[in-house]
């Protein structure tokens, strides 16, 4: 066990959609990142917070949207879902936010199934 | 960016072999992780080791900072080892402190 919550574990929803997948970071941790894994792209980073604020972005789509909130946990929000949004969605947590983050922390991920 | 190659990409063993896996990477980096991605899916941290050698039971690993590289040894391997193995790093380079991944070393082990 990571420490890292996150859910809902899995999610079937139709396109069109909207969904917001949580995540919990370790206790003590105050950077989160979202990462998206899909069959053909990897494992892809897109987005980062940290204490709150938003601190790097990567390839997150516009329809994609996230923050994190004074307890710390955060949410990804994913609205007018394609079927090429169908994807495991990472959540992973570290202690810093500089050069010198420390070691991630993965949560065990939300399988997103768009139909 | 940073390009972080893994080798082989696939590989088949049986169980008692030993296996070394390669991480590659274009740049210098302040963070290296090694990861096991699970048939369910779940990332589980194996190594934090941006350089130096460290060891945790059948597993340990050694990254070369200077020559960017980072090697995975797997000894006596059972089929629970089976899964891809995942080489992160964070480059120091650009100010952004997330990891990048690279494309797995998927390891298949047959008893």
């Amino acid at each position: 066990d990571s420490g890292v919550t996150q859910t809902p574990k899995h999610l079937i929803t139709a396109t069109g959609q909207r969904v917001t997948l949580r995540c919990s970071p370790r206790s003590g941790d105050l950077s989160v990142y979202w990462y998206q894994q899909s069959l053909d792209q990897g494992l892809q980073f897109l987005i980062q917070y940290y204490n709150g604020e938003e601190r790097a972005k990567g390839n997150i789509l516009e329809r994609f949207s996230a923050q994190q909130f004074p307890d710390l946990h955060s949410e990804l929000n994913l609205s007018s879902l394609e079927l090429g949004d169908s994807a495991l969605y990472f959540c992973a947590s570290s202690v810093g936010g500089g050069l010198y983050t420390g070691e991630l922390f993965f949560g065990e991920g939300s399988r997103l199934t768009v139909l | 960016g940073i390009q972080v190659e893994q080798s082989p990409p696939d590989l088949i063993l049986q169980e008692g072999a030993n296996s070394t896996l390669r991480c590659n990477f274009s740049d210098s980096v302040n963070n290296l992780q090694w990861f096991h991605q699970n048939p369910w899916g779940q990332l589980i941290n194996l190594f934090y080791i941006p350089s130096g050698t460290k060891q945790n039971g059948r597993l340990s690993a050694t990254t070369v900072a200077t020559e960017r590289y980072s090697l995975l040894y797997i000894s006596s391997s059972q089929t629970t080892d089976s899964g891809v193995y995942f080489c992160a790093v964070q480059p120091t380079q650009g100010g952004s402190e997330k990891l990048v991944f690279g494309k797995g070393t998927k390891l298949t082990v047959n008893p």
